[in-house]
């Protein structure tokens, strides 16, 4: 049972323009959500998170967006560039200092110059 | 700075050989991890350290072995290689738990045939 579903497996967009990546969830106990990035051949980087006792939270050109009551975060990313170009995570945790964090299957973002 | 170093980066086994992935980590962090990554899948944990001295499992735990050696150490064994274990494994710490920003190893992709 895939508890972090990140249903768009890529996402092309035109550089300067928006891209929107959508994860849902299905555990009603996270309460706390990450993203990464992670370039081929590389680790995942830490990106932005967010604590559900906000519904936003931005980070320069990152914003990441959370609807509690659809169970549902997006992260936006204004403007697109080419350098953006990975594979994006959402993650999930549930508790304070947690240690398990579950992962989504990734969305493969292509920013085209 | 060299964050999270992983050895080796590639490593193919026959069936039924034993392995041990070593990380080390530079950041005086008192939490490390050990995560698979499958094509198509997200990363999934495999066993966790969340302090020097402590081990627990993960999602994924059965046929691995960890050892903690001390605070930036933190090795994964497999004692009889199997081709399911065909991965590609990352090794990560925070500072404390994973609703701190993880810093990843740059993999090792290792093929069981």
């Amino acid at each position: 049972d895939q508890q972090v579903k990140q249903n768009s497996p890529s996402l092309s967009v035109q550089e300067g323009r928006i891209s929107i990546l959508n994860c849902d969830y299905t555990n009603s106990m996270f309460d706390y959500f990450l993203w990464y990035k992670k370039y081929p051949a590389e680790g995942p980087t830490f990106l932005i998170s967010i604590s559900s006792i906000k519904d936003k939270n931005e980070d320069g050109r990152f914003t990441v967006f959370l609807n509690k009551s659809a169970k549902h975060l997006s992260l936006h990313i204004v403007p697109s560039q080419p350098g953006d170009s990975a594979v994006y995570f959402c993650a999930a945790s549930v508790g304070g200092s947690n240690y398990k964090l579950t992962f989504g299957k990734g969305t493969l973002l292509t920013v085209n110059p | 700075n060299a964050g999270v170093t992983q050895t080796p980066k590639f490593q193919v086994l026959k069936t039924g050989q034993s392995m041990t992935l070593q990380c080390a980590q530079d950041m005086n962090h008192n939490s490390m991890y050990w995560y698979r990554q499958d094509p198509g899948m997200g990363l999934r944990l495999i066993y966790y350290s969340a302090s020097e001295g402590t081990t627990d499992k993960g999602e994924v735990p059965n046929g691995y072995n960890v050892s903690r050696l001390n605070k930036r150490e933190f090795s994964l064994r497999l004692e009889s290689a199997a081709p399911s274990q065909t991965s590609v494994y990352f090794c990560a710490s925070t500072e404390l738990g994973m609703n701190t920003e993880a810093f990843f190893g740059q993999g090792t992709r290792l093929t069981v045939v």
